[in-house]
């Protein structure tokens, strides 16, 4: 298994610009989330999905959307970069509901200039 | 207003001592709470989960706590080496459909 495969590594967008993180996961999870990590700070929650074609907001959903149209697939669109979206996204997936552990990508670091 | 705390930034300690890593949290009531670890550009990796029933749970030189009342738990690593320099992050369950991070705390081991 892959686990949770995030791409791209790095990106570098203008102000303005919009783009997509993709985030695939081959453990047959139910359940994913997007999160963003600001230097020195902890995580916060973006989106998440319980399943395909269902999708929750966050604490800081504004600026992103995200769709589900798959058990393996939940990309995260930037519609209009800004440089408040400068930050590390993380992907990760558990498989249901309950004390179950999640399971991270590596990461995509997005500068907004 | 909810609320997640973590003792300090940072924490720097001599090998071979424990480490005592505090998550603190207001305003939720959490079915269980997690550890993770995560070096430097890369993700989070799990370590330990304790349910709410729990007191204590272990694995290897690793000790949680969980107290419902104090609305705390401790993370322990005992025997502490370089290789344990990382940043520590608590989790909670927010009602079995997320998690709440909380920020940090970065550990150093000094040799």
């Amino acid at each position: 298994n892959a686990g949770v495969t995030q791409t791209p590594k790095f990106r570098i967008l203008k102000i303005g610009q919009s783009m997509t993180l993709q985030c695939t996961q081959d453990m047959n999870h139910n359940y994913m989330y997007w999160y963003r990590q600001d230097p020195g700070m902890g995580l916060k929650l973006i989106y998440y999905s319980v399943g395909a074609g269902i999708t929750d907001k966050g604490e800081v959903p504004n600026g992103y959307n995200v769709s589900r149209s798959t058990t393996e697939d939940f990309p995260l669109r930037l519609e209009l970069a800004a440089p408040s979206q400068t930050s590390v996204y993380f992907c990760a997936s558990r498989p249901r509901q309950g004390g179950y552990e999640q399971f991270f990508g590596p990461g995509t670091r997005l500068t907004v200039l | 207003s909810q609320k997640i705390e973590q003792n300090s930034e940072a924490l720097n300690i001599q090998e071979g001592k424990t480490a005592t890593l505090t998550c603190n949290y207001t305003n939720y009531s959490p079915a269980y709470l997690q550890w993770y670890r995560q070096d430097p550009g890369r993700g989070p990796v799990f370590l330990l989960l304790i349910r709410e029933n729990e007191k204590e749970k272990r694995k290897e030189r690793l000790k949680v706590t969980f107290d419902t009342t104090l609305k705390q738990s401790l993370f322990h690593i005992t025997a502490s080496q370089p290789a344990d320099s990382a940043t520590y992050l608590c989790a909670l369950d927010n009602y079995g459909q997320n998690f709440v991070f909380g920020p940090g705390t970065r550990l150093s081991v000094l040799p």
